[in-house]
């Protein structure tokens, strides 16, 4: 069965430093592979998807993800984080539905 | 602003009582989705729509009655819930079949007391 792995459930990093969450899923195919985000009190936000051609995907707020087949993960990075990207992080595979990993919560400190 | 909107925001809600949650959507998708979202779970898939016909409904208790009368709406009647139904409930929609990504609505923060 698919499903998806995010192995650190809480991260704090400086304003400025750099980010990755770790996204891991178990399928027997090439899945279609998400990354949202979601702020306390709403709903979840597409951040970048990636379905098929350059590993290295680019999505808003200066994220990007890169597809590593031979380790099954689709870590999400960004070079500088800024105190507004403290959220919650949900990666998620996707075929004929739609499944989630736990979330990541990421903490900014001044 | 995702074009799907929830209402209500907030639901507090007996055990005894009926309810129902309403989502809407202006996109033009034709699949819907409820998910229930627990504090420290990972997000839970409870029903898709596609075309307005069910396509999955993942062992949801049957106190949970959803509705789609137009590829625009989605309902979900809530009756004799428990305590441990209160979440966010999240709806989502997305262009329909597989592999598109899923845009959701703000949720309901249901309690039930």
């Amino acid at each position: 069965a698919q499903s998806v792995t995010q192995p650190d459930i809480h991260i704090t990093v400086s304003e400025g430093a750099s980010l990755e969450l770790r996204c891991n899923y178990s399928y027997g195919a090439t899945p279609y592979l998400f990354w949202y985000v979601q702020s306390p009190g709403q709903g979840l936000q597409l951040l970048l998807k990636y379905f098929s051609g350059d590993t290295l995907v680019q999505g808003i707020k200066g994220f990007e993800a890169e597809f590593k087949r031979s380790q099954s993960s689709f870590n999400l990075r960004k070079p500088s984080v800024h105190w507004s990207d403290a959220a919650e992080y949900f990666c998620a595979v996707g075929y004929n539905d739609m499944r989630f990993g736990a979330g990541t919560r990421l903490t900014v400190k001044p | 602003e995702t074009g799907v909107t929830q209402t209500p925001r907030h639901l507090v809600m007996g055990m005894t009582n009926k309810k129902s949650l309403k989502c809407e959507q202006h996109l033009g998708h034709n699949a819907m989705y409820w998910y229930k979202q627990s504090a420290k779970k990972p997000l839970e898939l409870m029903f898709v729509y596609n075309f307005k016909e069910q396509t999955e409904n993942n062992s949801v208790p049957s106190r949970f009655s959803p509705e789609c009368p137009n590829s625009s709406h989605l309902f979900l009647h809530l009756h004799t819930l428990q305590p441990e139904d209160s979440a966010l409930y999240l709806c989502a929609s997305s262009q329909g079949g597989t592999n598109t990504e899923a845009f959701f609505g703000q949720g309901t923060r249901l309690t039930v007391v």
